[in-house]
């Protein structure tokens, strides 16, 4: 099963930021938080991850709480094409041979 | 970079008969390739993990029989569904990971190959 829980739908405007919070009370301290997104009829695409530390790259900024019980991701100036389902996952396994349990993601909507 | 492809990208057959799926990692080797399968409105569902050369291990309540897996090199895994019928319509998806010391901690995503039993 899988160890996230988040929304299952949010909106936001386009052009402003889009923050999509994730649970995950029940992460180990060695498990890495994921974040992927699937735009309609396509395959996952990945977006960032991060341990216990905050990361930011090109698409995203992801802020993991102090006790890594949750997480946020952070679209910092969401587009339409950003409208997708976005999926938080807790990787289960050790470096060479992990798997990735999906969940019912949330679906986020950007409006024009 | 880190490209997979899956072929075909959809696929139409008669009820009783197989359909082999291919994924490929076009840019990078991968060590474990992973095959999901994703109904209307429904998250992904994990089914197996591929190694090259070895055996695929299936996740509880996946026909290993039925869904036969091959993972012949670093770069090529196959997906056969054997004596399809209208319940194995699916969107089947698969996923790679580098080999170690290229970013494994990364899985890269196939477009997905929708199969549609009649």
């Amino acid at each position: 099963d899988a160890k996230t829980t988040q929304p299952p739908s949010m909106d936001c405007a386009e052009g402003r930021a889009a923050n999509l919070p994730c649970n995950h009370s029940t992460i180990s301290g060695n498990e890495y938080v994921y974040w992927y997104r699937q735009i309609h009829s396509q395959g996952p695409q990945y977006i960032i991850h991060g341990l216990k530390n905050n990361e930011t790259n090109e698409m995203a900024s992801l802020i993991i709480t102090e006790d890594r019980k949750s997480s946020t991701l952070i679209l910092p100036h969401a587009t339409l094409r950003d409208t997708a389902v976005y999926y938080c996952i807790v990787r289960v396994g050790g470096d060479s041979s992990y798997k990735l349990i999906f969940g019912s993601g949330t679906r986020l909507l950007v409006r024009p | 970079g880190a490209v997979v492809s899956q072929h075909p990208s959809r696929v139409i057959c008669k009820s009783g008969t197989s359909v082999k799926i291919e994924c490929r990692s076009l840019d990078f080797q991968a060590t474990t390739m992973f095959w999901y399968r994703q109904f209307p409105k429904q998250s992904l569902m994990l089914m197996a993990t591929s190694n090259e050369g070895s055996k695929a291990t299936y996740e509880q309540g996946v026909e290993k029989d039925k869904f036969l897996i091959n993972h012949a090199s670093l770069t090529l895994s196959t997906l056969t569904v054997t004596s399809a019928h209208p319940e194995d319509s699916s969107f089947y998806i698969c996923s790679a990971t580098p080999l170690p010391g290229h970013s494994t901690d990364t899985q890269y995503f196939g477009p997905g190959t929708r199969l549609t039993v009649l």
